[in-house]
């Protein structure tokens, strides 16, 4: 059974440092592969996707992600935090050909401190 | 992106009431889902919505309790039945639009069973 793991439960960052959230995965073959970030109040934000090809993709608000396949991580970068940045961060997986629905990680929360 | 909108967009019902959530998408769809956030938590997969046919449902949700409606290809209801308190969550739909395996969630419905 596939499954994803964030170890951070908890992130505190200042603005204007650097980002990174950690995802790992375990699945039977190359999952597909997203984070969404959830603000307060907010619905659930595609922030970025994974599927083949290129292993750095980019995303919305400045952020991207590198997938590692030895690693079986899918980590997320930002390289300067803006206090707006402030949410719950998600990291799922599904599987090849995107007709299913998807496994979450239990999110990693973003302090900002200014 | 898909605009997906859910009804209601919360409520407060009483143990043993049911109470059916709507989601619609302005979007062609192809893929429609039920997710459910317990306070605090990461998102799980309940079921998906087939159009025309019964829901395909995850390990721990049955159709008894949580069954669920997509009677055209943008329209789908999820309906909780029997509440008890440990149902409070929020709900939340989400949709594949066309063929870009991108899943897109809707606002969600905020549950609280008293």
């Amino acid at each position: 059974a596939q499954s994803v793991t964030q170890p951070d439960i908890h992130i505190t960052v200042s603005e204007g440092a650097s980002l990174e959230l950690r995802c790992n995965y375990s699945y039977g073959a190359t999952p597909y592969l997203f984070w969404y970030v959830q603000s307060p109040g907010q619905g659930l934000q595609l922030l970025l996707k994974y599927f083949s090809g290129d292993t750095l993709v980019q995303g919305i608000k400045g952020f991207e992600a590198e997938f590692k396949r030895s690693q079986s991580s899918f980590n997320l970068r930002k390289p300067s935090v803006h206090w707006s940045d402030a949410a719950e961060y998600f990291c799922a997986v599904g599987a090849p050909g995107g007709a299913d629905g998807l496994t979450f990680g239990k999110g990693t929360h973003l302090i900002i401190q200014p | 992106s898909a605009v997906i909108s859910q009804k209601p967009s919360r409520d407060i019902c009483q143990r043993g009431t049911s109470l059916t959530i709507q989601c619609q998408v302005d979007s062609q769809v192809t893929m429609m889902f039920w997710y459910r956030q317990q306070p605090g938590q990461s998102l799980t997969l309940i079921a998906t919505a087939n159009q025309g046919s019964e829901a395909t449902y995850e390990s721990g949700f049955v159709i008894d309790k949580f069954p669920i409606s997509r009677p055209n290809l943008t329209f789908s209801t999820l309906t909780v039945s029997n509440m008890s308190p440990e149902d409070s969550s929020i709900y939340l739909c989400s949709a594949i639009i066309g063929f870009r395996y991108e899943q897109y969630f809707g606002p969600g419905t905020r549950l609280t069973v008293t």
